[in-house]
């Protein structure tokens, strides 16, 4: 079945730095991947979302990268703050039309 | 409502106890999907409503799952002899449209913590 892997597993960062997580996918027929953002006692929030047509996405100090040639996607972070500190996870939207998780990202920003 | 509303947020089971938790969706969202996420790991896939017909179930790990939406709004998720390895945060999502479309966003509720004993 589709795998997502997702890196690094925890990530500690000073305010004000940027924050870079990696994931990388199976399924070549994917064409949707979101990343969500959880806090904790909460369910997860979609912060942004980038389709298979486009490269790149931003909005404001958030921003994703697609490279669909080597089934990889990435979040960018910039000027990090400590509400930023959460638990990040991306995903993908398959041939099966289902969303498969990465295992998260644990982001730690020290004010 | 204005979101994903689950209930009960918390549950404590003796294990063999039978457990319902219940999933309010987003009013008018046709998509309903259920996850399961263990402690400090994504969420896994459980099962898929659209409207009141469950259109995939390949995620629930054993017949003691079941899951229903008979009106096509309010969903309940039912685990019957609950086991330990039961024990995770339950989550449910709903969307506006066909998830297929791929032209709308998921929302997820706050999910509903079992722990089995």
């Amino acid at each position: 079945g589709e795998n997502v892997e997702q890196h690094p597993s925890t990530l500690s960062v000073q305010e004000g730095d940027s924050a870079v997580i990696k994931c990388t996918y199976s399924d070549s027929a994917s064409n949707y991947f979101p990343w969500y953002k959880q806090e904790l006692g909460k369910g997860p929030q979609l912060i942004i979302d980038i389709r298979s047509n486009v490269g790149e996405k931003k909005d404001q100090r958030i921003a994703v990268t697609l490279n669909k040639t080597a089934k990889h996607f990435s979040l960018h972070i910039t000027e990090t703050q400590p509400e930023d500190s959460a638990v990040y996870f991306c995903a993908d939207l398959n041939a099966g039309n289902m969303l498969t998780f990465g295992g998260g990202t644990r982001l730690m920003v020290k004010p | 409502g204005a979101g994903v509303s689950q209930s009960p947020r918390y549950k404590v089971a003796k294990r063999g106890q039978d457990v319902a938790l219940r999933c309010d969706p987003i009013s008018g969202h046709v998509s309903l999907f259920w996850y399961q996420q263990a402690l400090g790991q994504g969420p896994e896939f459980l099962t898929y409503f659209q409207n009141e017909a469950q259109l995939d179930k390949s995620g629930l790990p054993s017949d003691r799952f079941f899951a229903e939406r008979p009106e096509g709004s309010v969903s309940t998720l039912k685990i019957q002899r609950t086991q330990q390895e039961d024990s995770a945060v339950y989550l449910c999502a709903s969307s506006l449209a066909t998830f297929s479309s791929g032209a709308n966003v998921l929302t997820f509720g706050a999910g509903s913590r079992l722990t089995v004993l």
